[in-house]
């Protein structure tokens, strides 16, 4: 089955220290894979997606994600953490069935950053 | 830019009772998405529709039905209500294939009493 693991509900940093919010995934072939975040009472909003070529993928407010195939993982990654980035980030995966695809979403982390 | 547009921003309905939902998705975008999110939940995908068409469907009850209009408007109809459906409703558009960014609406929230 297709699914997608976000092992941690929450992460706690520090603001100005790097972040991770880990994601790993499993699916037959190549995923499409993408980070959306998602603040109080709004829409997800897309930050970053991997479809092929290099692993680091550069994604908006200063997010990017390691795509790791050896390890299934698609984590997400800030240098420095501003208070305002506190919110829910969910990952997904789009599993390429030659069609026009759903997203698999991971259950979600919440981030909190704090002064 | 254009977004995506739901309506109502929120809803009450009783049991039993019946609602629409509506979406309207960013220009020259063909593929609309509906996901429902409960409390707690992350989304979970019911129905899409490319070109006015089925193209995909999830875990929509029977109860519920969906269409594509060929303005590219969706609407979400759920009939005899349940508690259960209790949640965020949210339409995402796209342009086709699965590589393209799926693009989300601020969501329908409906309360079931």
């Amino acid at each position: 089955a297709q699914s997608v693991a976000q092992p941690e509900d929450q992460v706690n940093v520090a603001e100005g220290n790097p972040l991770t919010v880990k994601c790993t995934y499993s699916v037959s072939g190549n995923p499409y894979l993408f980070w959306y975040v998602q603040y109080p009472n709004r829409g997800l909003q897309f930050l970053l997606k991997y479809i092929t070529g290099d692993n680091l993928v550069k994604g908006s407010y200063g997010f990017e994600a390691e795509f790791n195939k050896s390890q299934t993982s698609f984590h997400l990654k800030k240098p420095s953490a501003l208070v305002s980035d506190s919110a829910l980030y969910f990952c997904a995966v789009s599993p390429f069935s030659g069609g026009y695809n759903k997203l698999i979403f991971g259950a979600g982390t919440r981030l909190a950053v704090h002064p | 830019a254009a977004g995506v547009i739901q309506s109502p921003r929120h809803l009450i309905k009783e049991k039993r009772e019946t609602a629409t939902l509506k979406c309207y998705p960013i220009p020259r975008h063909d593929t609309v998405y509906w996901y429902q999110q409960g409390p707690g939940q992350d989304p979970q995908f019911l129905i899409s529709f490319y070109e006015k068409m089925q193209s995909d469907k999830g875990s929509i009850p029977d109860r519920f039905s969906a269409q594509q209009f060929s303005d590219y408007h969706s609407e979400l109809n759920m009939s005899s209500l349940e508690l259960g459906d209790s949640a965020l409703y949210f339409c995402a558009s796209s342009l086709p294939l699965a590589k393209n960014i799926q693009y989300f609406g601020a969501g329908t929230r409906l309360s079931v009493l």
